[in-house]
């Protein structure tokens, strides 16, 4: 059975940083492309960040570049998206979602973890 | 403000054919597949058409996808109950990104 655990969030200051964490099982991790997906309370989905399954290839949003960092470890199944410059406008449920086979461009979403909260207050 | 566009309602009675559009534009509709989801209160979306146009195993036949040029639709028919969520539209853009549409709250009265 696909399973996609996310951990990692909580209550950050404005400027502050966070390390998300997606633990992944059932099935063979290094095959896939890794994508991070949020929701914004009462908002609708905003895509954040992907990476390719060899972490060759990374894609950010435009809102997001410069500031989160994905990154992947295919040893122990594992993907994370480093957070910094934290904002008002991060604070969102951050989902991981399973991508298509050795694919991290399209929004081949078919499996997604139950989400990890992200406020961002002082 | 999403790329794609949507719109933010629709609404059906039970039976009926509902269609949802999603508009964009030569660099991600245009040029790449469409995929929707269906997101229930308080769960994590669902994918519901790949492809444009393909069905996951497990997806009723009653939810179809289409695409002609830079828009697309979703229509679901014979309508229920349980239909009732949030559909959301989503391309890759050639600007190196996935694009979302904001998103169609579908009532069923």
């Amino acid at each position: 059975e696909v399973q996609l655990v996310e951990s990692g969030g909580g209550l950050v200051q404005p400027g502050g940083s966070l390390r998300l964490s997606c633990a992944a099982s059932g099935f063979t991790f290094s095959t896939y492309g890794m994508h991070w997906v949020r929701q914004a309370p009462g908002k609708g989905l905003q895509y954040v960040s992907a990476i390719s399954s060899n972490a060759g290839s990374t894609y950010y949003a435009t809102s997001v570049k410069g500031r989160f960092t994905i990154s992947r470890d295919n040893s122990i199944n594992t993907l994370y998206l480093q957070m910094a410059s934290l904002r008002a406008e991060d604070m969102a449920v951050y989902y991981c979602a399973r991508g298509a086979l050795y694919d991290s461009r399209n929004p081949y979403f078919d499996y997604w973890g139950q989400g990890t909260l992200v406020t961002v207050s002082s | 403000q999403s790329v794609l566009t949507q719109p933010p309602s629709a609404s059906g009675t039970p039976g009926q054919r509902v269609t949802i559009s999603c508009s964009g534009s030569s660099s991600n509709i245009g040029s790449n597949y469409v995929y929707w989801y269906q997101q229930l209160p308080g769960t994590a979306p669902k994918l519901l058409i790949y492809r444009n146009d393909q069905r996951p195993s497990g997806v009723p036949d009653r939810f179809s996808g289409s695409k002609s040029g830079t828009s697309a639709s979703l229509a679901i028919s014979g309508l229920r109950s349980e239909d009732e969520a949030d559909y959301y539209c989503a391309a890759w853009d050639d600007n190196l990104s996935v694009l979302f549409g904001g998103g169609t709250q579908l009532t069923v009265l």
